[in-house]
């Protein structure tokens, strides 16, 4: 069972560029979620889905989208990328409902020059 | 809104010392809490979490976390830290609808020979 994976690990990109994080989980878990973690803020809650066919913003959500098509994938992504978005990506999921553990991809690394 | 405090972004301790990671909320409900890991370079992976039941909640590698709703805190202890257990620690808080977590800027623990 390979739990969440992430794609691509790691990314260098040109301020500007279009990219797109992706992430797949095969736990058949309603709810998934997209946060950037930056040091000494913690993880930040971008965009969010509780079921297939639905999301919903985060704390931080300008200059990103995301799309829920089916269950076990939930893309995110940078329209025009900005040096700001400089951040390392994880992708988790729950099966929904009070009280819910999250579980977490590895993480992508991303850095926009 | 809620919010997560933890005091502290590094504590260093020796290898058998008890270790303290201090973790205050905020929030207008009862709270979910909850303490995630993530070692170098990897995902977060849950602790232990809180729901309501027992305040002294028992975590997996030896952690524990004691709710205390007088003093809004939800700190970690281990008795015993072990080189293994380095690495840096979020508490996170949900709402009552329990899937949106908010979480606290992190602590690294280093663990000193």
């Amino acid at each position: 069972i390979a739990g969440i994976t992430q794609a691509p690990t790691s990314q260098i990109l040109a301020a500007g560029r279009r990219m797109t994080l992706r992430c797949t989980q095969d736990m058949r878990h309603n709810a998934m979620y997209w946060y950037r973690q930056d040091l000494g803020l913690g993880l930040r809650l971008i965009h969010y889905s509780n079921t297939a066919g639905t999301t919903g913003k985060g704390e931080v959500p300008d200059g990103y989208s995301v799309s829920r098509a089916n269950t076990d994938d939930f893309p995110l992504t940078l329209a025009s990328a900005v040096p700001s978005q400089t951040s390392v990506y994880f992708c988790a999921s729950s099966l929904g409902g009070p009280p819910d553990t999250q579980y977490f991809g590895p993480g992508t690394r991303l850095t926009v020059l | 809104a809620q919010s997560v405090t933890q005091l502290g972004s590094h504590v260093s301790v020796s290898e058998g010392a008890l270790v303290l990671l201090r973790c205050n909320y905020s929030s207008s409900v009862p709270p979910y809490l909850f303490w995630y890991v993530q070692y170098p370079n990897q995902g977060l992976q849950l602790l232990l979490k809180y729901t309501s039941a027992a305040t002294l909640v028992k975590g997996i590698n030896g952690f524990e976390a004691e709710f205390k709703k007088s003093e809004t805190s939800f700190h970690l202890t281990k008795p015993s830290a072990h080189m293994s257990d380095a690495a840096e620690y979020f508490c996170a808080v949900s709402d009552n609808a329990g899937n949106m977590l908010t979480f606290g800027g992190g602590t690294r623990l280093m663990v000193k020979p």
